[in-house]
């Protein structure tokens, strides 16, 4: 079975500087995609960013962008610049393509930002 | 903008009661889930629906039933509340038609039983 696992319960990042999650999965798909979701403090959880397995390019949206490695398995986020609206839980994701509609998530990383 | 709506932010319900959760998407998604959210254990799928009346556990179905009579609206419903069912209830969508099976979330119910 799939699992995803955030190894990091709480981040901190000083504003303007730059943070990486972890996340490390485990899978014996080959196609598969993985998400990083944000949710704000009370507010809806909404997609940072997605990989497709098939792509080596690594992901990029703005300010965030993702190391994918997929021999080890690991997909991290990395957030630069780091501004006080990323105050929020993140939550990597995974999706297997292989007739599944099942989305494994990890547990969480709450980052702060700090003023 | 997709948009998912649930019905209530937070709802308040006593052990023994029959407790409706509602959730209802705007942009035709065929796929609907029902997540439970608590602190250290992320996300964890209770129920999920991939057509009208069609619906398969999830992870956690204990305790839990769930509704699918029009294909924008995914009901949970919790027959006999009890205090272990106090948390946090997401509810999500995704279209059935393949990639990139991106999942838009609803802004959550907060359960709490007394």
């Amino acid at each position: 079975a799939q699992t995803v696992t955030q190894s990091q319960p709480e981040m901190s990042v000083q504003e303007a500087e730059t943070v990486t999650l972890s996340c490390t999965y485990d899978t014996s798909e080959s196609d598969y995609y993985l998400f990083w979701y944000k949710q704000p403090p009370s507010r809806q959880m909404i997609l940072v960013i997605r990989q497709e397995a098939y792509k080596q390019q690594n992901a990029t949206e703005n300010r965030f962008s993702v190391n994918f490695q997929k021999a080890a398995k690991s997909f991290s986020l990395k957030i630069s610049d780091s501004q006080l609206g990323d105050a929020a839980m993140y939550f990597c994701a995974y999706k297997g393509t292989s007739g599944t509609y099942k989305y494994i998530f990890g547990t969480g990383t709450r980052l702060k930002v700090l003023a | 903008d997709v948009k998912v709506t649930q019905s209530s932010r937070y709802l308040v319900k006593r052990t023994g009661e029959k407790v409706f959760l509602e959730c209802v998407q705007d942009m035709d998604h065929e796929n609907m889930f029902w997540y439970r959210q608590d602190p250290g254990l992320g996300l964890r799928l209770i129920y999920f629906s991939y057509d009208v009346k069609m619906k398969e556990k999830g992870d956690i179905p204990e305790g839990y039933s769930v509704s699918r009579e029009k294909k924008e609206r995914f009901s949970l419903i919790l027959e006999s509340a009890s205090t272990n069912q106090t948390s946090m209830y997401l509810c999500a969508s995704s279209s059935g038609q393949g990639a990139p099976y991106e999942q838009y979330f609803g802004p959550g119910t907060r359960l709490t039983v007394t």
